[in-house]
C-alpha cells in the first residue's frame, strides 16, 4: 500500500529563518498532496495543497514543491514567526478505488524567538 | 459554513462502558473519515465512507469498534466495551472527491 515518509520528526529554527519539511511517497499514481498544521490541542488544519499537474505552489510565506519523478514533495516556510510553531503533517491521496489520504508521521516545528 | 461538527468534545468513562461519538460532516461533502490520534501511534485512519457506504474499515482496531453513516449528514463511531487503551483524541473529517479533508474539533476520550 501507499507509504508516506516525513522528515525531520523535529525541527527548531530561529525566528525569521526558513524551515523545510520533506516527504516521500511510494504510489506513483498519487496525484494530490495536502499539508496540515496542528497546533497543540487543536485539530489538523489544511494550510496548502498541490496537485500533480504543477511543480510548485505558493501562498504568502508558505510554498510547496513537488517532484513526481522522485516522488517527493516539500513544505517551505519563510520568515518564520512564533505562531508557526506546531506539528505539520504531509499526506498523499491514494486513488485506487475510493480515495483516502495517507499521512506522514508529522514534524514538530519550534520557532525560537 | 459551520465546518465539521463533533460531539461530545470530551468524554470520560469507565472501562467496560459503551461510548458513542458523533459527527456531522460539512454539507455537500461526500466522504467522511474517522481518525484516532495518540502520542504513540500518531494519526490513524480507522474507517471511511463514500456516499454513506463504508469503503475501508481495515484501520478499525478490533470488533469492539463499529461505525455507521445512516445518512449524508450524520455518522457515529461506537466502542463497546471500552478499554483504557482506547483513550485518545478521535477526529472526524469530511471531503469532496479528490479534495482536501477538513477536520472536526475532535473528541477527547478518556477511559478509566
Amino acid at each position: 500500500g501507499e507509504n508516506v515518509e516525513q522528515h525531520p520528526s523535529t525541527l527548531s529554527v530561529q525566528e525569521g529563518d526558513s524551515a523545510v519539511i520533506k516527504c516521500t511517497y511510494s504510489d506513483s499514481a498519487s496525484n494530490y498532496f495536502p499539508w496540515y498544521k496542528q497546533e497543540l490541542g487543536k485539530r489538523p488544519q489544511l494550510i496548502i495543497d498541490i496537485r500533480s499537474n504543477v511543480g510548485e505552489k505558493k501562498d504568502q510565506r508558505i510554498a510547496v514543491t513537488l517532484n513526481k519523478t522522485a516522488k517527493h514533495f516539500s513544505l517551505h516556510i519563510t520568515e518564520t514567526q512564533p505562531e508557526d510553531s506546531a506539528v505539520y503533517f504531509c499526506a498523499a491521496l491514494i486513488i485506487q478505488g475510493a480515495q483516502k489520504l495517507v499521512f506522514g508521521q508529522g514534524t514538530r516545528l519550534t520557532i525560537n524567538p | 459554513d459551520a465546518g465539521v461538527i463533533q460531539s461530545p468534545r470530551h468524554e470520560v468513562t469507565e472501562m467496560g462502558q459503551e461510548v458513542t461519538l458523533r459527527c456531522k460532516p460539512i454539507s455537500g461533502h461526500n466522504s467522511l473519515f474517522w481518525y484516532r490520534q495518540t502520542m504513540m501511534r500518531g494519526l490513524e485512519l480507522l474507517i471511511y465512507f463514500n456516499n454513506n457506504v463504508p469503503i475501508d474499515d481495515s484501520g478499525m482496531p478490533e470488533d469492539r469498534f463499529s461505525a455507521k453513516m445512516p445518512n449524508a449528514s450524520f455518522s457515529t463511531l461506537k466502542i463497546q466495551p471500552s478499554e483504557p487503551r482506547d483513550s485518545a483524541v478521535y477526529f472526524c473529517a469530511s471531503s469532496l472527491w479528490s479534495g482536501g479533508q477538513f477536520f472536526g474539533p475532535g473528541t477527547r476520550l478518556t477511559v478509566l
